[in-house]
């Protein structure tokens, strides 16, 4: 089962406008990670974000985490068509569950030129 | 470094055949995961790896299986396929397990006829 909503599951934005996606889960967790996947390929690992932390920045990624709300958002400034992909956020499930990632079911972005 | 590389990266199979894939994690990686992924079910862990012994396993049936060698490669086994598993399968690796960033192979597209 999957631990993680995200929304929207599909966004189609124009090159140098902003995208944000959000991701929901459920239960306790140690870090939230972003993925990205190009057309059926394997995942990109974007940022990882811990418990402990609420903001995180990569160039032109920025990604929040509440856990008081259980929820993320991940945003792309100026974006680009290279920046077409899906997107998936992915979390562990506590201290006890290792490697084991649980990922929501992605948001679809396609940047037009 | 070398990323994560996975073998042979398109297989096709007939039902009821059996069938190996193989993961070579980054080097000093000792922790290796599989995930499956399907347009259906999305993205979901199969099981873990350290040390050469499973530390988790996802809700599949015994027909998966998995091993983990001493260089810390990894191979999973799918025995009597079906056609419900064609999918992507993906293999991750990371330094130790939780807490940790996890670094994705390009994966094994299986389909199975």
């Amino acid at each position: 089962s999957q631990q993680g909503e995200e929304d929207p599951q599909a966004l189609s934005i124009q090159e140098g406008e902003n995208a944000t996606m959000n991701c929901s889960y459920k239960t306790s967790i140690n870090n939230l990670q972003w993925y990205r996947q190009n057309s059926g390929r394997g995942l990109v690992h974007l940022i990882l974000i811990r418990s402990n932390e609420r903001e995180k920045h990569s160039g032109r990624l920025r990604v929040t985490l509440d856990t008081s709300k259980k929820s993320s958002s991940l945003l792309i400034t100026a974006s680009r068509a290279a920046d077409t992909a899906s997107y998936f956020c992915a979390t562990d499930a506590g201290d006890n569950a290792g490697n084991m990632l649980t990922f929501g079911g992605g948001t679809r972005l396609m940047v037009k030129p | 470094k070398a990323g994560v590389t996975q073998t042979p990266r398109y297989l096709i199979k007939t039902r009821g055949q059996q069938v190996t894939l193989s993961c070579s994690p980054i080097s000093g990686h000792r922790s290796v995961s599989w995930y499956q992924q399907t347009p259906g079910q999305g993205l979901q862990f199969l099981f873990e790896y350290f040390s050469e012994t499973q530390r988790n396993k996802g809700n599949f049936p015994g027909r998966f299986s998995g091993r983990q060698f001493s260089n810390s490669r990894s191979e999973m086994n799918v025995s009597t396929l079906e056609l419900g598993d064609s999918a992507l399968y993906l293999c991750a690796s990371s330094l130790a397990p939780g807490k940790e960033t996890q670094y994705f192979g390009p994966g094994t597209r299986l389909l199975v006829l």
